[in-house]
């Protein structure tokens, strides 16, 4: 399986862009991407998810090098309740049960 | 909609006794996961139901813990015999999809607590 690395933690202040990196350099070719969150008591939220193209959706946008080996993950206007544990997982390929491989992920500190 | 409802929210029991934990996946979603999460640690994959097929047991700790899913919807983890180290959150999860779907998004409960005195 892929693996991924992510900093254990990172402060953010309210209102400015939040930039979380992961490092996936052992990614195959057609692994995807994941990110989850997960707020403190909470079950782990989904965030986002691509392959090779930059996304965005409504809570975040996904950058992913060209070679695949990193990503990272924007929050544009952090707020207070993004503060979380943030979790960067590569998809197992060969995997059917498609269980998702939690790491330590980084831990968001949104200061007002 | 409803999401993933999960039973009891907290559960505190004696070192020996047996636990029910239930698990109510979102309507229609034909894949159901159990995963653990011990304190300050992340997430453990334990089994994973996918529609009529036979489950992936392969993260279960020991033969002690046991799920099963009554007519493909709700979900029951069983711990026999409980020890302190079983102690940790216990999340389930369902998806709409599985085998391999890359949009295959899995959706959590809030979890259970469970205390092993």
């Amino acid at each position: 399986d892929a693996k991924t690395t992510q900093p254990t933690s990172m402060d953010c202040a309210e209102g400015r862009a939040a930039n979380l990196p992961c490092n996936h350099s052992t990614i195959s070719g057609n692994e995807y991407v994941y990110w989850y969150r997960q707020i403190h008591s909470q079950g782990p939220q989904y965030i986002i998810h691509g392959l090779k193209n930059n996304e965005t959706n409504e809570m975040a946008s996904l950058i992913i090098t060209e070679d695949r080996k990193s990503s990272t993950l924007i929050l544009p206007h952090a707020t207070l309740r993004d503060t979380a544990v943030y979790y960067c997982i590569v998809r197992p390929l060969n995997n059917a049960g498609n269980m998702l491989t939690f790491g330590g992920g980084t831990r968001l500190m949104v200061k007002p | 909609g409803a999401g993933v409802s999960q039973s009891p929210s907290n559960k505190v029991t004696e070192k020996g006794k047996d636990v029910e934990l239930r698990c109510d996946p979102i309507s229609g979603h034909t894949a159901l996961y159990w995963y653990r999460q011990s304190l300050g640690q992340g997430l453990e994959f334990l089994i994973y139901f996918q529609g009529n097929s036979a489950p992936d047991k392969s993260g279960l700790p020991s033969d002690r813990f046991s799920a099963e899913r009554t007519g493909g919807s709700v979900s029951t983890l069983t711990i026999q015999r409980t020890q302190q180290e079983d102690s940790a959150v216990y999340l389930c999860a369902s998806s709409l999809l599985a085998g391999g779907q890359a949009k295959n998004i899995q959706y959590f409960g809030a979890g259970t607590r469970l205390s092993v005195l």
